[in-house]
């Protein structure tokens, strides 16, 4: 079975630069998320989506990032203008439902730098 | 609101002893538990997770028992091996976070030879 396949796997920026990562699901997995992850962090939920819709982007900081998933397969996350906060590892997860033992298969993440 | 404490940041043991890395959780729902474990440079991946109380979980070595009357959900090892080094993280979702992971700060293991 194909794991979750995420695009690219580093990026460098500089500060005010934009970047988009991309997330290929496990086929059949609804559900799709977006985690950041700081440095030696825990990932903290920046949106999910279950098919196309998304299901919550409280986290999401909304004037800079964005997170498509328009036929409900795979998905891109954006960020406009990146911020040196901003560097970290962005996993991407999938499941198969949103119930609440179901098990999150992650993709490597992109580890992303803005210097 | 539900919240997973992890009170290690970092373990350092030498092969062949036992670990316990510490998880306590606060909710007021039927939560299930998780850990996940990350190797450097890799994914997170489930290692175990729970949902009955009392009862012992186990896979790959590790084990652990959800006890609801203490919110703790502890990993253990009976014997590290050098291939354990990772971050541990413990999680927990229940109807209090719709379901979604909360994670706690994780715990670095390393073993040393």
């Amino acid at each position: 079975e194909a794991g979750v396949t995420q695009s690219p796997r580093y990026a460098v920026l500089q500060e005010g630069q934009a970047v988009s990562f991309w997330c290929d699901p496990i086929s059949g997995h609804d559900t799709l998320y977006w985690y950041q992850q700081p440095r030696d962090q825990g990932p903290q939920l920046l949106v999910y989506f279950r098919d196309e819709a998304v299901i919550d982007n409280s986290q999401l900081p909304s004037d800079r990032f964005s997170a498509v998933r328009p036929k409900g397969t795979n998905s891109t996350l954006k960020i406009q203008s990146a911020k040196q906060g901003d560097t970290a590892t962005y996993l991407c997860a999938s499941s198969p439902g949103t119930g609440g033992n179901e098990r999150l298969f992650f993709g490597h993440g992109t580890k992303l730098s803005v210097l | 609101g539900d919240s997973v404490t992890q009170t290690e940041g970092l373990v350092t043991l030498t092969k062949g002893l036992p670990v316990m890395l510490n998880c306590t959780y606060q909710t007021t729902y039927s939560p299930f538990l998780f850990w996940y474990v990350q190797h450097l440079n890799e994914a997170p991946k489930l290692l175990l997770k729970s949902s009955t109380d009392n009862k012992r979980t186990e896979h790959q070595g590790f084990y652990a028992t959800l006890h609801k009357s203490s919110s703790s959900f502890h990993l253990q090892k009976s014997s590290v091996q050098l291939s354990d080094s990772a971050l541990y993280f413990c999680a927990l979702s229940d109807l209090g976070s719709n379901y979604q992971l909360i994670w706690g700060s994780g715990t670095k293991l390393i073993i040393k030879p």
